[in-house]
């Protein structure tokens, strides 16, 4: 089945750090590649996306690129603030008609101290 | 444009009784699915609901069940709830069914369910 691998955390940096958080994924077919953000008490929110190979997303700062042959989609960030303090979730939707589900990663809780 | 909207935020329960979840979608989005997140098992999917109709199913037992009406609002069932079944259950609404690659889900704030 797809799956979706993460690296441990927590993650804690201090502010104006870099942040690499690890993705990699095993998919059935070929899928679209997401990362998700949850702060405290929240739902989640859309971070960024890629839809094909060398696809490269990017929001807030935050960027990913699709990288079919290691079947990864590393977050990076240069340089990170306390207001990135999130659990942040790499999924994956296949590309087909009927799909629906989406598959996540376990999440890893990023900490950014002053 | 208002987002996904899920009541109520917080549920308590008992174990044995049942519970009704409700989710608005995001105006003009016509598929809804759900989602289960708990510590031990992470998110997993629910099932998806598109015009009336169930399109998808995750693996869960069948005290899980879900609607549709015909304005896109989605409620879900849990009947004879087990403690297990505390989690934080989230909707997701997209515009349509298939073609995921441009078909993006956006998350409400979830219900937070807890049995006792």
């Amino acid at each position: 089945g797809d799956s979706v691998t993460q690296m441990e955390g927590p993650v804690t940096l201090s502010e104006e750090a870099c942040l690499t958080i690890n993705c990699t994924y095993t998919a059935t077919g070929y899928p679209s590649l997401f990362w998700y953000v949850q702060y405290p008490g929240e739902g989640l929110q859309l971070l960024l996306k890629a839809t094909k190979a060398d696809d490269k997303g990017s929001n807030k700062g935050f960027e990913a690129t699709y990288r079919k042959e290691t079947t990864s989609f590393h977050l990076e960030k240069g340089s990170v603030q306390v207001s990135d303090s999130a659990v942040y979730f790499c999924a994956l939707i296949l590309n087909t008609g009927t799909a629906s589900k989406l598959t996540f990663g376990t999440g890893t809780r990023l900490q950014v101290t002053l | 444009k208002a987002g996904v909207t899920q009541t109520p935020r917080y549920l308590i329960k008992t174990r044995g009784q049942q519970v009704t979840l409700s989710c608005s979608p995001i105006s003009g989005h016509r598929s809804v699915s759900w989602y289960q997140q708990t510590p031990g098992q992470g998110l997993q999917f629910l099932f998806e609901y598109f015009s009336e109709t169930q399109r998808n199913k995750g693996n869960f037992p069948g005290r899980f069940s879900g609607r549709q009406f015909s304005n896109s609002r989605s409620e879900m069932n849990v009947s004879t709830l087990e403690l297990g079944d505390s989690a934080l259950y989230l909707c997701a609404s997209r515009l349509g069914w298939g073609n995921s690659a441009k078909n993006i889900q956006y998350f409400g704030a979830g219900t937070r369910l807890s049995v006792l």
